[in-house]
């Protein structure tokens, strides 16, 4: 049981290069949802979703894209990088998209933009 | 729109000494409350958690966290720190009834031996 898993761990890429960050789990949870983490900043949420085709912004979703086309898979896309997205991007997962349960979090995306 | 905020952005503390780290919240209907903790280089782990009952809840590694509903608080506790929970704490809430989770801007707690 793998529970949350990012990849890749670590990404340099170049202003103007576009990719998509990975995020699978294997616990069946309704819910998933990307964070990016920066010094100072906290946890802020760019999108999220409550159930495989739903998708919702979150506080900080531009320059960013996410598509839930099946219950384990919710991928982060990077159309056009900018420095500005030089952060770690964090994945989490819970059961119920409007339970009290708490967030499962992946490894995390340590990416920079130069 | 829910908002979290954390009083301390560092604290610092030697080995013994007792912990309390402030957190309060916005919005005044009815929450989940969420202590996270990462350590250095890690992903974020949940501490503990309240729902609904005894405002005083306790978690993992000898933490507890007070709900007090009349001040938009949850503070969290440890009576005697170890050099090993040199970490990043951080506050999270969840409006009852959503989905989404707003995070506070972390403590940073160094332990000195």
């Amino acid at each position: 049981n793998a529970g949350v898993t990012q990849t890749p761990k670590f990404q340099v890429l170049k202003t103007g290069q576009s990719m998509t960050l990975q995020c699978a789990q294997d616990m069946n949870h309704e819910y998933m949802s990307w964070y990016r983490q920066d010094p100072g900043m906290g946890l802020r949420l760019i999108h999220y979703s409550v159930g495989a085709g739903i998708t919702d912004q979150g506080e900080v979703p531009n320059g960013y894209n996410v598509s839930r086309s099946t219950t384990e898979d919710f991928p982060l896309r990077l159309l056009s990088a900018a420095p500005s997205q030089t952060s770690v991007y964090f994945c989490a997962t819970s059961p119920y998209s409007y339970s009290n349960q708490p967030q499962h979090f992946g490894d995390g995306t340590r990416l920079s933009i130069l | 729109a829910q908002s979290v905020s954390q009083h301390n952005h560092h604290v610092i503390l030697s080995e013994a000494a007792s912990l309390e780290l402030g957190c309060n919240y916005s919005y005044g209907g009815t929450v989940n409350l969420f202590w996270y903790v990462q350590y250095p280089g890690q992903h974020l782990q949940l501490l503990l958690k309240y729902f609904s009952g005894d405002p005083l809840v306790k978690g993992i590694k000898g933490f507890e966290a007070e709900f007090i509903k009349s001040k938009f608080s949850f503070n969290l506790r440890k009576p005697s720190v170890q050099w090993s929970d040199t970490a990043e704490y951080f506050c999270a809430v969840k409006n009852s009834g959503y989905s989404t989770l707003t995070f506070g801007k972390g403590t940073m707690l160094l332990v000195s031996p």
